[in-house]
């Protein structure tokens, strides 16, 4: 069983077009995180949301809107998009209480903006 | 903030040579301290993980020991084979008021044959 899935695994899209990645954990955690990994490979939180409530919002466009319907899924909707957009998009989920435990990912979705 | 700094890549080595990949992290409180490997094309996973100080992280023939005194986190490998290409990263959790995950930038390892 697969256990934070993220559809799609691809994506490409032209500029100004408005797309959504979806994010499903099946692993009881309470939290979630959208993660954007540039292409050095550098990753950068964007959202985290705990229990379906926003608590980390980096400094991020406010074209893209994370939305969260359960504890178990966190998507992101991003709209105009731009060139700059372009990179992999990773999903992760972890449980808040008890620092030592991971965080797991998704295998991500790379976004291609032409 | 909490912050990771990694060894800058890429790294090539011959397959059966030691691997070290400097990690160091600035945090306040107790942060758990984490490895996490992505090899090409998919998903980060968890390599190996520590949570206080002088615990020894290891999986997969790689180590790396949780030094407070030296805000440290190495990863070392005895003896790298071809199948451990992939970008390594070192992360933390934690501290005060912290609980995402900080990572460093990566260190991209190439193993030849």
């Amino acid at each position: 069983d697969t256990a934070v899935s993220q559809t799609p695994k691809y994506l490409v899209t032209q500029m100004g077009n408005d797309k959504s990645i979806k994010c499903e954990q099946n692993l009881g955690h309470d939290t979630m995180y959208w993660y954007k990994q540039d292409s050095k490979k550098f990753l950068k939180i964007m959202f985290s949301y705990n229990n379906k409530e926003l608590i980390i919002n980096e400094t991020v466009p406010n074209r893209f809107s994370p939305k969260s319907p359960d504890k178990a899924h966190l998507n992101l909707h991003i709209n105009s998009l731009e060139l700059g957009d372009s990179a992999v998009y990773f999903c992760a989920s972890s449980q808040v209480e008890g620092l030592n435990t991971e965080a797991f990912f998704g295998q991500g979705t790379r976004l291609t903006v032409v | 903030g909490n912050s990771v700094t990694q060894m800058e890549g890429p790294v090539t080595l011959s397959e059966e040579a030691f691997l070290t990949i400097n990690c160091t992290y600035t945090a306040t409180g107790y942060p758990s301290l984490f490895w996490y490997v992505q090899y090409p094309g998919e998903g980060l996973q968890l390599l190996l993980k520590a949570t206080k100080a002088d615990d020894k992280g290891s999986n997969k023939g790689f180590e790396a020991t949780y030094r407070k005194e030296t805000t440290s986190f190495h990863l070392e490998k005895g003896s790298v084979q071809v199948s451990d290409s992939a970008v390594y990263f070192c992360a933390l959790r934690g501290g005060a008021g912290s609980y995402q995950l900080t990572f460093g930038k990566g260190t991209k390892l190439s193993v030849i044959p």
